[in-house]
Parts: C-alpha cells; sequence; structure tokens
C-alpha cells in the first residue's frame, strides 16, 4: 500500500499524558497536512510542512501541540498534557506541490484519539 | 458567519433518485473549491472539483456561483454505494489549506 499512513490507528489516554502520532506521506510528497475532525464536523486545519519546513499553523494548534518533520518525510504531532477537548480523529494528508494551482491532498486513514 | 456551511442532513433517498446539496462559502476571495466524499469512520477522499463553468462526471455534476457564493453537487440515479458524507471544500489564499464545512450525510435505501 503506497498510501498516506498513520500511526497508530487508535490511542486511549488519560488525561494529562502526552501522546505522540506519526504520519507516513506518500513517498516523494513534499508536502505534509494535519486536521482534526470531531464528530459531526468536517476536518479543522493544524499545520502543514513543506518537506521539513513548518509554513503555517492554525490557531486551533495551542501550546500544547507541536508537529515536526524531521527529514522532510514522515512528520510527529505530539500532543502534551491531554484534555478530554482534544478527543477527536486527528488525519494527516499529504500533497506533491507544484505551483499555486490546487494539488490534491490524500488523506491518511486518522488516528483516533480518546482522553479519558 | 462559519467560512463554509451546509446543511447536515440526513438526506434519505431511494435508489436511482436524483438529490443536490448545496454549499455556501463566506470568503469571496476564494479560488477554488471542491467536493469530498467521507465514508463512515473513514478518511475523505477527491470526487471532485468545481469549476465555474460547472463540471460532470458521470452521475455527479458539480457547479459553481460566485455571484452568491455557492455550490452545488447533484447526484442523479443514486446508488446504495452512494451513501456517505459528502464535504464541501474551499482552498483557502495561498493555496495552501483547505477549509471543509460539516458535511452533508446521504442515505440511499434500496
Amino acid at each position: 500500500d503506497t498510501g498516506v499512513s498513520q500511526d497508530p490507528r487508535h490511542k486511549i489516554t488519560k488525561r494529562g499524558q502526552n501522546v505522540t502520532f506519526r504520519c507516513d506521506p506518500i513517498s516523494e510528497h513534499n508536502r505534509l497536512y494535519w486536521y482534526r475532525q470531531t464528530l459531526g464536523q468536517g476536518p479543522e486545519f493544524l499545520t502543514y510542512f513543506q518537506n521539513e519546513a513548518q509554513l503555517e499553523k492554525s490557531r486551533l494548534l495551542s501550546d500544547r501541540f507541536s508537529a515536526e518533520r524531521p527529514k522532510g518525510s514522515f512528520s510527529t504531532l505530539e500532543i502534551q498534557r491531554t484534555e478530554q477537548g482534544d478527543s477527536a480523529m486527528y488525519l494527516c494528508a499529504s500533497s506533491f506541490y507544484r505551483g499555486p494551482d490546487f494539488n490534491e491532498q490524500f488523506f491518511g486513514p486518522g488516528t483516533r484519539l480518546t482522553v479519558l | 458567519r462559519k467560512e463554509v456551511e451546509q446543511d447536515p442532513g440526513p438526506f434519505n433517498v431511494p435508489e436511482g433518485a436524483t438529490v443536490a446539496f448545496n454549499c455556501t462559502y463566506s470568503n469571496s476571495a476564494s479560488q477554488s473549491f471542491f467536493w469530498y466524499r467521507q465514508d463512515c469512520r473513514k478518511e475523505p477522499k477527491l470526487l471532485m472539483s468545481v469549476y465555474s463553468s460547472g463540471n460532470e462526471d458521470g452521475r455527479f455534476t458539480a457547479q459553481l456561483n460566485r455571484a452568491s457564493q455557492y455550490i452545488s453537487l447533484l447526484i442523479r440515479d443514486s446508488k446504495l454505494s452512494d451513501s456517505a458524507t459528502y464535504l464541501c471544500v474551499v482552498l483557502n489564499s495561498g493555496y495552501s489549506t483547505l477549509t471543509f464545512g460539516k458535511g452533508t450525510m446521504l442515505l440511499v435505501s434500496p
């Protein structure tokens, strides 16, 4: 399978714990995006990278959230001191940016986080 | 006003019916628009782009009305497999990030 992969697929944690998710984009895609989706809502943009550079962060991304893409390939999203409101599906997407026209974003299966 | 608004539904239709979804967006400077499909507990997948002139892909027709800032999706001859949530999506200025509506749920019954 050469699509976007995410690990783990499910994570249950207690409030206050730290969690880290991993995303492996489609090979050679230079852009990687993180979104969050809660029940009954569409995905909400969190942040994105072009290669290893983090180019934009949403105001939804509080100080407890940090994302990295150290070698321009896989990315990690860490949430520190988790809160119940962090419970959501965390979606990763990747695209090959060629220029200002739309470049389709391909989504991974997501990591479902439950904070107890 | 939310950036992208959709009727959440659900729309319950019989097989073979024609169904239409509308979506409105708030940013008049938005340039690119899309419909994504999301099956239950799955990731979103691009269904089709929406062009100013309107575009068709098989049973699916998408249209854009810039003056009224709304986008539509028409599905003809509905199939059971069309049951899903349809997300209206706008590409933000800078051509980098997507803003999604809440989605419209479609349920096609035999």
